[in-house]
């Protein structure tokens, strides 16, 4: 088992609130990301760090932003939510090596429903 | 278009039975090719990784198979059980800092 948590893993908002989703590792890795997951379509990198102070987007635009002010914990925020960001969203880690090479550890994932 | 292609989409076997999964891929330069296991509203979990001296490996009743030449890898369930109801997902790395993910196979074992 991965030591990687999400939460909430389910939320149903209504249009034009503010949500964060929680993300927090045990395992004292230094890379962390974000993908969004839709059914049957591959995973997509929305934002990625290398460590505290580093945040990137990734290759799918993203009205979201994240933060990484402690190894552990790396929050995504989406400022305003539109039914167009209902989606699962995946929080994943890796240690070592090759950026993006290394196993990839996930966490249970946070279902997004916006109304 | 994908650089990872993942096929069949989706099958359903019986309990006991064999079924191998593709993935076909065009990420060039190569460095390594993943299967991960995606139990329904969890998160992916990696089941197998390849490199391109290998061209098996097994974890317990998966094996894959890889072909750097052909550019495909296979996964193979031997003697399914119902806890193998999951998405297949092939991810391959690449020498550009990016990972490309399969869509996934989705298989469905029936008692």
């Amino acid at each position: 088992e991965a030591d990687i948590y999400q939460t909430p893993r389910y939320l149903v908002i209504g249009t034009g609130k503010k949500i964060t989703l929680e993300c927090s590792q045990t395992m004292g890795h230094d890379k962390m990301y974000w993908y969004q997951q839709d059914p049957g379509m591959e995973l997509h990198l929305i934002h990625y760090s290398y460590g505290v102070n580093s945040t990137e987007k990734g290759d799918l635009s993203s009205e979201s932003t994240v933060s990484r002010i402690r190894t552990e914990h790396f929050p995504l925020t989406l400022e305003s939510a539109r039914p167009s960001h209902t989606s699962q969203y995946l929080c994943a880690s890796s240690e070592g090596g090759h950026p993006n090479t290394g196993e990839l550890f996930f966490g249970e994932g946070s279902r997004l429903t916006v109304l | 278009k994908n650089q990872v292609e993942q096929s069949p989409q989706s099958l359903i076997i019986l309990e006991g039975k064999n079924c191998t999964l593709q993935c076909n891929y065009t990420v060039s330069p190569f460095s390594n090719l993943r299967w991960y296991k995606q139990d329904t509203g969890r998160g992916p979990v990696s089941l197998t990784i390849m490199t391109f001296s290998e061209n098996t490996k097994s974890n317990g009743r998966y094996t894959a198979t890889l072909d750097a030449d052909t550019k495909q890898s296979s996964l193979h369930i031997t003697a399914s059980q119902l806890s193998d109801s999951a998405s297949y997902i092939c991810v391959v790395s690449g020498g550009n800092n990016r990972l490309a993910f399969g869509k996934g196979n989705q298989v469905v074992v029936i008692p």
